[in-house]
């Protein structure tokens, strides 16, 4: 069965502090990993995609990394914002339209 | 070009009424998919389409729901005999083509159903 963990479930941290979450898979084949940011009450919006080529992307504050050996994604916050305020989804394809939606990671930044 | 758009953003049925989910595409954008996400889960495909055709149904629940795309107009997600369990935020997001490596799926804001 193709799965998505993510963790943490939720974080807190201070704004300016730098975050990074945790994105696990077994989807199988791989096709590419996106990472999404849903503000509450909005639709998920893009940060990045990789292929199984790519190691890293960045996007502004949000780098993101591939490690498809182990099957691993991380998401790296720079000097967070009060705006990062918001749910983190990992989402992985199996090629074609079929995605695969981790269940996100709550995070919280505080002034 | 305004993104992809849901109607309603809230909606409120009773049990056993009928609950109608509306979601035009971006411009241009031939490909529908509707995504269900109860609370505290992560997004479930539910059902892919084109216009006039359903691709793939197999996230739908067998019984009650239906969805369409028809050749002019809005995709439409239909309810019928809506129960407690339906409550759940609705998505529905376009593409220009069918997913691929590199294809960017665009999503609504939701439609939150809830049913008392």
């Amino acid at each position: 069965k193709n799965q998505v963990e993510q963790s943490p479930q939720s974080l807190i941290i201070l704004e300016g502090k730098n975050c990074t979450l945790q994105c696990n898979y077994t989807v199988s084949p791989f096709s590419n990993l996106r990472w999404y940011k849903q503000d509450t009450g909005r639709g998920p919006v893009s940060l990045t995609i990789m292929t199984f080529s790519e190691n890293t992307k960045s996007n502004g504050r949000y780098t993101a990394t591939l490690d498809a050996d182990t099957k691993q994604s991380s998401l790296h916050i720079t000097a967070s914002q009060l705006s990062d305020s918001a749910s983190y989804i990992c989402v992985v394809s199996a090629g074609g339209y079929a995605l695969n939606f981790g269940k996100g990671t709550s995070l919280l930044v505080t002034p | 070009n305004a993104g992809v758009m849901q109607n309603p953003r809230h909606l409120v049925r009773r049990r056993g009424q009928e609950a109608r989910l509306r979601c035009s595409p971006m411009k241009g954008h031939s490909h529908v998919y509707w995504y269900r996400q109860l609370p505290e889960e992560g997004l479930k495909f539910m059902v892919y389409l084109q216009k006039e055709n359903i691709i793939d149904e197999s996230g739908m629940p067998k019984e009650r729901f239906s969805a369409e795309f028809p050749k002019e107009g809005p995709s439409i997600l239909r309810i019928q005999q809506v129960v407690r369990g339906d409550s759940a935020a609705y998505f529905c997001a376009s593409s220009p083509m069918r997913g691929g490596t590199d294809t960017e799926a665009f999503f609504g804001q939701g439609t939150r159903l809830t049913v008392v």
